[in-house]
C-alpha cells in the first residue's frame, strides 16, 4: 500500500516562530488532507490539498502532486498551536495517515 | 450544520465481549470511513462505506467488520475483543469524490 512519511517527528518551537511540515508520499494520490489533532483526539480538518497551495491565516500549505510531497507553514506560532498534525493521502478510497509531527510551541 | 456524531465517546468492555459504535454522518455525505488509534500503531485504516457497500477493507481481523444504512449512518462492530482492541476509533464522512473527509470525536474504547 501507500506509504506515507512526515517530517520531523517533533518540533519544539518558541511562540512567534515560524515551522514547515513535510508530508512524502510513494504514489498518486486522490486526495491529500492535513489535520490538527487536538487534546481531545478529534481530527480537525486543516486543509484538502491534493495539488496546488491554499492559505488560511497564519497557516499555508502547498502540494506538489507530481513530486509526491505536500508542505505545510506555520507562521507566528502560538501556544494554541500546540498538537500532534497529521498528512493523510486517499488512493482507491483507502485513506493512509503519516505518523504525525508533533509540535510544541513554547511561550 | 450538525458535524459527524460518534457514539459513545467512551466505553469499558471486558475481553471476551461485544462492542458496537455508531456514526451519523455529516448530512448529504454519503461516504463514511473508519480508523483506529492506537499510540504504538498510529491512525490505521478500518473499512469505507459508500452508499451501503463497502468498497475497500483495511488489514485488520474478521473480528472488525462494519455496515452502513440507507440513511448513510453506520456501525462497527468488534467481536470478541482482546485487551489490543482498546483505543480510539474515529469516523469520518464526506460527500463523495473531489472532498475531504470531517472527522467526528471519537470512541474510546477500553478494553480491561
Amino acid at each position: 500500500g501507500i506509504q506515507v512519511e512526515q517530517s520531523p517527528p517533533d518540533l519544539i518551537l518558541q511562540e512567534g516562530a515560524n515551522s514547515t511540515l513535510r508530508c512524502n508520499f510513494s504514489d498518486s494520490v486522490n486526495n491529500l488532507q492535513w489535520f490538527h489533532q487536538n487534546p481531545w483526539g478529534q481530527l480537525i480538518n486543516l486543509f484538502y490539498i491534493p495539488s496546488g497551495t491554499k492559505q488560511n491565516g497564519r497557516l499555508s500549505a502547498t502540494t506538489v502532486a507530481t513530486e509526491r510531497y505536500s508542505l505545510l507553514y506555520i507562521s507566528s506560532s502560538q501556544t494554541t498551536d500546540s498538537g500532534v498534525y497529521f498528512c493523510a493521502v486517499e488512493q482507491n478510497n483507502d485513506m493512509r495517515f503519516g505518523a504525525g509531527t508533533r509540535l510544541t510551541v513554547k511561550p | 450544520k450538525a458535524g459527524v456524531t460518534q457514539t459513545p465517546r467512551y466505553l469499558i468492555k471486558t475481553r471476551g465481549q461485544q462492542v458496537t459504535l455508531s456514526c451519523s454522518p455529516i448530512s448529504g455525505h454519503r461516504s463514511v470511513s473508519w480508523y483506529q488509534q492506537t499510540p504504538g500503531q498510529g491512525l490505521q485504516f478500518l473499512f469505507e462505506y459508500f452508499s451501503e457497500t463497502q468498497r475497500n477493507k483495511g488489514n485488520f481481523p474478521g473480528r472488525f467488520s462494519g455496515r452502513q444504512f440507507s440513511n448513510s449512518r453506520s456501525e462497527m462492530n468488534v467481536s470478541t475483543l482482546e485487551l489490543g482492541d482498546s483505543a480510539l476509533y474515529l469516523c469520518a464522512s464526506k460527500p463523495g469524490q473531489g472532498s475531504g473527509y470531517t472527522f467526528g470525536s471519537g470512541t474510546r474504547l477500553t478494553v480491561v
